[in-house]
């Protein structure tokens, strides 16, 4: 049972430079979520995308992108990152309708902007 | 979407139970009430849901009154291992609905 799966774990960027990071759920979810944590603080949902071909914003979307490449993918852009963009970065997925809110989460992936 | 507040931290003891509670005053007909444990350096997981009334599974409980306007998770006999930070999120995940969290509550445990 892989869940949610991030990569990647950890990654260093320079200031101006782009990455993105992927996410992939093998539960056969509709909604897919990224959120971002800072040090000691709470859970920040960036976008989310509810169903296949629909994306989103959420609180703070301001310096990212998002792809649903398809049921199972959803991927974060950074096309140029700033270091109040450091933080940990979680996806997560849900299968919506009769069941509430339940949302599983990856792992995390730790960046650091320098 | 709901708001929701929580305390920001609490101390107990190893075997004390502890209770939780979250304020969610404007819940919606349609909401569930989840509570969420989150550990360092580790994604949150789910540890309960509810709709009203009392919910209670292997881990905890979860106390819903009449009105839903606040919840309280209930953890019996805690150990060092719940130490942790608890998420109440009060939502419903139809398609175009976001979920998004509070501060949660910091739970220490000391021995």
């Amino acid at each position: 049972n892989a869940g949610v799966t991030q990569t990647p774990k950890f990654q260093v960027l320079k200031t101006g430079q782009s990455m993105t990071l992927q996410c992939a759920q093998d539960m056969n979810h509709n909604s897919m979520y990224w959120y971002r944590q800072d040090p000691g603080m709470g859970l920040r949902l960036i976008y989310y995308s509810a169903s296949e071909g629909t994306t989103d914003k959420g609180e703070v979307p301001n310096g990212y992108n998002v792809s649903r490449l398809n049921k199972r993918e959803f991927s974060l852009r950074l096309e140029s990152a700033a270091p109040s963009q450091t933080s940990v970065y979680f996806c997560a997925s849900s299968d919506g309708g009769d069941a509430g809110n339940t949302i599983y989460f990856g792992e995390g992936s730790w960046l650091t902007v320098v | 979407l709901a708001k929701t507040t929580q305390p920001i931290s609490m101390d107990s003891y190893e075997g004390q139970e502890v209770n939780i509670t979250c304020s969610h005053n404007n819940i919606a007909t349609n909401d569930y009430i989840t509570w969420y444990q989150q550990f360092p350096s580790q994604g949150p997981r789910f540890i309960i849901q509810g709709y009203k009334t009392k919910v209670t599974n292997e881990v905890a409980s979860l106390f819903i009154p009449a009105d839903r306007k606040s919840s309280t998770l209930s953890l019996p006999r805690v150990s060092l291992s719940d130490t942790a930070v608890y998420y109440c999120l009060v939502g419903y995940n139809n398609a175009g609905n976001m979920l998004t969290f509070g501060g949660g509550t910091r739970l220490m445990v000391k021995p």
